[in-house]
């Protein structure tokens, strides 16, 4: 069964603070893995995308890794801001198009 | 450039009752999509259409209809609503290639609670 599970459910830290949030998932094919961001009560917003053939991307204070013989990706947040706090949403991609969600990881980042 | 936009924001109504959600895109995009996001359940894909007139059912598209007579309109309704499908509904629309990546654009949201 197609799946995709975040870890953890819910995450506090203080502002300044570093973070990884962690995504398994069972697609197969695997095709790609995007990362969205959720600021409460908005839409999702994209933040990367990873392919196969990608180990490592940065978008900013954001850096995602995939390893694709693991199934497992995660989300790291450097030197994180209040404006980080949101829920992030891990979505995989099957090759026939399919794209299957992870509930989500929960950021609340405090002053 | 407005993109992409839902109304309304928020809905109150009765059992029994039927409501139509509003979803307007202005990029062209091929696709458009409905998605219900509940606690637990992450978003989960109610109805999709690829293209105007061409509609399909996605994970969980039982109580819904939906109608795509233009490309950038795709209303969403329950023809006759119940308490379980009080959530908060999420349009989103995608250009053809952007449907094998994920690349979804996603509209603000209805929250819409059913007495």
């Amino acid at each position: 069964k197609n799946q995709v599970e975040q870890s953890p459910q819910s995450l506090i830290i203080l502002e300044g603070k570093n973070c990884t949030l962690q995504c398994n998932y069972t697609v197969s094919p695997f095709s790609n893995l995007r990362w969205y961001k959720q600021d409460t009560g908005r839409g999702p917003v994209s933040l990367t995308i990873m392919t196969f053939s990608e180990n490592t991307k940065s978008n900013g204070r954001y850096t995602a890794t995939l390893d694709a013989d693991t199934k497992q990706s995660s989300l790291h947040i450097t030197a994180s801001q209040l404006s980080d706090s949101a829920s992030y949403i891990c979505v995989v991609s099957s090759s026939g198009g399919k794209l299957i969600f992870g509930q989500g990881t929960e950021l609340s980042v405090k002053p | 450039d407005a993109g992409i936009t839902q109304s309304p924001r928020y809905k109150i109504t009765e059992t029994g009752r039927q409501v139509t959600l509003m979803c307007h895109q202005t990029w062209s995009h091929s696709y458009m999509f409905w998605y219900r996001q509940d606690l637990g359940h992450g978003l989960r894909l109610i109805y999709y259409s690829a293209a105007a007139d061409i509609t399909d059912k996605g994970e969980v598209p039982d109580g819904y209809v939906v109608s795509r007579s233009k490309t950038e309109n795709f209303p969403l309704t329950l023809e006759s609503a119940t308490r379980s499908q009080t959530s908060v509904y999420f349009c989103a629309s995608s250009q053809v290639a952007g449907v094998r990546t994920g690349e979804l654009f996603f509209g603000e949201g209805s929250r819409l609670t059913v007495l």
